[in-house]
């Protein structure tokens, strides 16, 4: 089945510090994958929709200069929290189409100290 | 704005018992609906998905999908202790975008 590869799990960065997240599609091409974001006992929360090749589209109230997505190639898609707080503090979730259904990566726990 | 909602619960079942999870939605034009399964920390894990009006059965799962109410349901029969989890309710946005919507889950806790 359709596999996606999220690295790291888990990434303890100081504040005013850059952390990226990878996701990758390991058995199939995906040119459009998703990132979520999850706080204690909430939702998933669609930050934005990566797009290969071209700019990801944001969700309202999502700050692109804050959360850099780069799609550039048809397995690869990363998320860059650049300048993070404690309140960036999160679980990130990655999410690939594949096969008429959707695949999601094991996510990526994020502490800011 | 497109919304999934969902009762936060908890819902607390005996082990044997049928759990029944709801969902409602706004989008009218949405044609795809998902339930998933999210373990604490984990990411969340595919049980059923539905495009047609009715019920699909899936082992002890069934979903029913009702587009004219803009409800859908999760029915877990002979309820297990391994199914207390977070029930996820997803609902792909009409158009071409393949974006996913999440409602705020629903906690099923299956007391032995």
């Amino acid at each position: 089945g359709a596999v996606v590869s999220q690295h790291p799990s888990r990434v303890i960065c100081k504040s005013g510090t850059s952390v990226k997240i990878e996701c990758r599609s390991l058995d199939f091409q995906a040119t459009t994958m998703f990132w979520y974001r999850q706080f204690p006992k909430k939702s998933l929360m669609l930050m934005a929709t990566s797009n290969e090749g071209s700019k990801a589209t944001y969700e309202q109230g999502v700050e692109k200069d804050k959360f850099l997505i780069n799609h550039a190639s048809l397995t690869l898609s990363t998320l860059t929290v650049t300048s993070a707080h404690p309140e960036d503090s999160s679980f990130y979730i990655c999410s690939a189409r594949s096969f008429g259904g959707y695949t999601f990566g094991s996510g990526t726990r994020l502490t800011v100290v | 704005q497109k919304e999934v909602e969902q009762n936060s619960g908890p819902l607390s079942v005996p082990e044997g018992a049928i759990a029944s999870l709801n969902c409602t939605y706004s989008d009218r034009g949405s044609q795809s609906f998902f339930w998933y399964r999210q373990y604490s920390g984990k990411s969340p894990e595919l049980i059923m998905s539905i495009y047609s009006n009715g019920d699909k059965e899936d082992g002890r799962f069934t979903a029913q999908l009702n587009k004219a109410s803009q409800y859908v349901s999760l029915l877990i029969r002979d309820s297990q202790p391994s199914d207390s989890a977070t029930y996820l309710c997803a609902v792909r946005v009409s158009g071409n975008t393949g974006k996913l919507i999440f409602g705020q889950g629903t906690t099923l806790q299956v007391k032995p």
